[in-house]
């Protein structure tokens, strides 16, 4: 099946400091890939749409300088917390389509900010 | 989007089937319907999708009724490793940058 890749599964890190979470598709070509995120106990909500080669859609709410989504390549996008405090910690899950298929999702990034 | 309703939560036990039922009244002529399941600490893992009638696959069956207002996602015979949250999701497959847009979910224990 459809595989999506998350880097890195974890991270901790100290308030101030910008984190990079990778999502690629392994085994086919993602035309569109979604960043959510997690609190705990609670649903996925959806923070940004990407498309590769233009700028991200954000969802109402979600701050587009605090939250900088690239998408270089068809397999590839990054999403990187610009200078993360507490209140950005969560559970942060990008996924995949391709044509008709489901979207396939990434196992993750724990992101912990002290 | 059409909104999804689960319940919030099931107990079973391991070897029953577990049947959870989805409403979708607002359902969209070209919507499809998808379930996820998800454990904790891990991304959504896609279970099946259908549009119409009954799907089968390997771990779980789909069934829809003719006027798509509702879906029963049944897993047959669950075992411990099947305690997860199950999620329903409406929207039309294959669109460019199709949004899912998540409801609570079900979360279901399945007690030994």
């Amino acid at each position: 099946g459809a595989v999506v890749s998350q880097h890195p599964s974890r991270v901790i890190c100290k308030s101030g400091t910008s984190v990079k979470i990778e999502c690629r598709s392994l085994d086919f070509q993602a035309t569109t890939m979604f960043w959510y995120r997690q609190f705990p106990k609670q649903s996925l909500m959806l923070m940004a749409t990407s498309n590769e080669g233009s700028k991200a859609t954000y969802e109402q709410g979600v701050e587009k300088d605090k939250f900088l989504i690239n998408h270089a390549s068809l397999t590839l996008s990054t999403l990187t917390v610009t200078s993360a405090h507490p209140e950005d910690s969560s559970f942060y899950i990008c996924s995949a389509e391709w044509g008709s298929q489901p979207q396939h999702f990434g196992d993750g990034t724990r992101l912990s900010i002290l | 989007l059409a909104k999804t309703t689960q319940p919030i939560s099931m107990d079973s036990y391991e070897g029953q089937e577990v049947n959870i039922t989805c409403s979708h009244n607002n359902i969209a002529t070209n919507d499809y319907i998808t379930w996820y399941q998800q454990f904790p600490s891990q991304g959504p893992r896609f279970i099946i999708q259908g549009y119409k009638t009954k799907v089968t696959n390997e771990v779980a069956s789909l069934f829809i009724p003719a006027d798509r207002k509702s879906s029963t996602l049944s897993l047959p015979r669950v075992s411990l490793s099947d305690t997860a949250v199950y999620y329903c999701l409406v929207g039309p497959a294959g669109a460019a940058g199709n949004k899912l847009t998540f409801g609570g979910g079900t979360r279901v224990l399945v007690k030994p």
